[in-house]
């Protein structure tokens, strides 16, 4: 099993470039998530996707979009990208949509200049 | 809404010598509670978890955690560090909606020296 993979680990955008984020799991999980992590900043919640078909807005949705395009795959989009989202993105899935442990991805690591 | 207070940014410790990393969580209902650590330029990795039953959780690499629910609090401690151990440690608590979103604290870097 690969667990969480994520694609590409690292990207450098201009302003205003747009790119989407992959996240696939082989784990058979339903839940996904994608996080940022920002230094003093811990990890704050992007989109979740409690099962496939479903998406809803995590703590800090504005200026991405997202989809569940089947149970293994959930992507991100930055449409028009900001220097305000550079950041490390991190994916991460878990086994049931009650609690239960979150597996994370290496995480991708976005300059936007 | 739910928030995760992780007290000190930054810990530095001999090696050999005990730690305890302090977390305390504000929620109005029961919650779980999780202590993950990412190593460098690595993702997370669930350390322990509380879900219910003995407050006292072990987990992995010698690591345990006390959940005190009249204090809020979920320190986790290790009595003899090693410099392996020198990582980010997150504190995280669950959303009680049942769609198993985390609330993470701000994270604590234990710094082990020889």
């Amino acid at each position: 099993n690969a667990g969480v993979t994520q694609t590409p680990k690292f990207q450098v955008l201009k302003t205003g470039q747009s790119m989407t984020l992959q996240c696939a799991q082989d784990m058979n999980h339903n839940s996904m998530y994608w996080y940022r992590q920002d230094p003093g900043m811990g990890l704050r919640l992007i989109y979740y996707s409690a099962s496939e078909g479903t998406t809803d807005k995590g703590e800090v949705p504005n200026g991405y979009n997202v989809s569940r395009l089947n149970k293994r795959e959930f992507s991100l989009r930055l449409e028009s990208a900001a220097p305000s989202q550079t950041s490390v993105y991190f994916c991460a899935s878990s086994l049931r949509d009650y609690n239960y442990e979150q597996y994370f991805g290496p995480g991708t690591r976005l300059t936007v200049t | 809404a739910q928030s995760v207070t992780q007290l000190d940014s930054q810990v530095p410790v001999f090696e050999e010598a005990p730690v305890e990393l302090r977390c305390n969580y504000s929620s109005s209902v029961s919650v779980y509670l999780f202590w993950y650590v990412q190593y460098p330029n690595q993702g997370l990795q669930l350390l322990l978890k509380y879900l219910s039953g003995s407050t006292l959780v072990k987990g992995i690499n010698g690591f345990e955690a006390e959940f005190n629910k009249s204090q809020t609090s979920f320190h986790l401690r290790k009595p003899s560090v090693h410099i392996s151990d020198t990582a980010e440690y997150f504190c995280a608590v669950s959303d009680p909606s049942g769609y198993s979103t985390l609330t993470f604290g701000k994270g604590t870097m234990l710094l082990v020296s020889p």
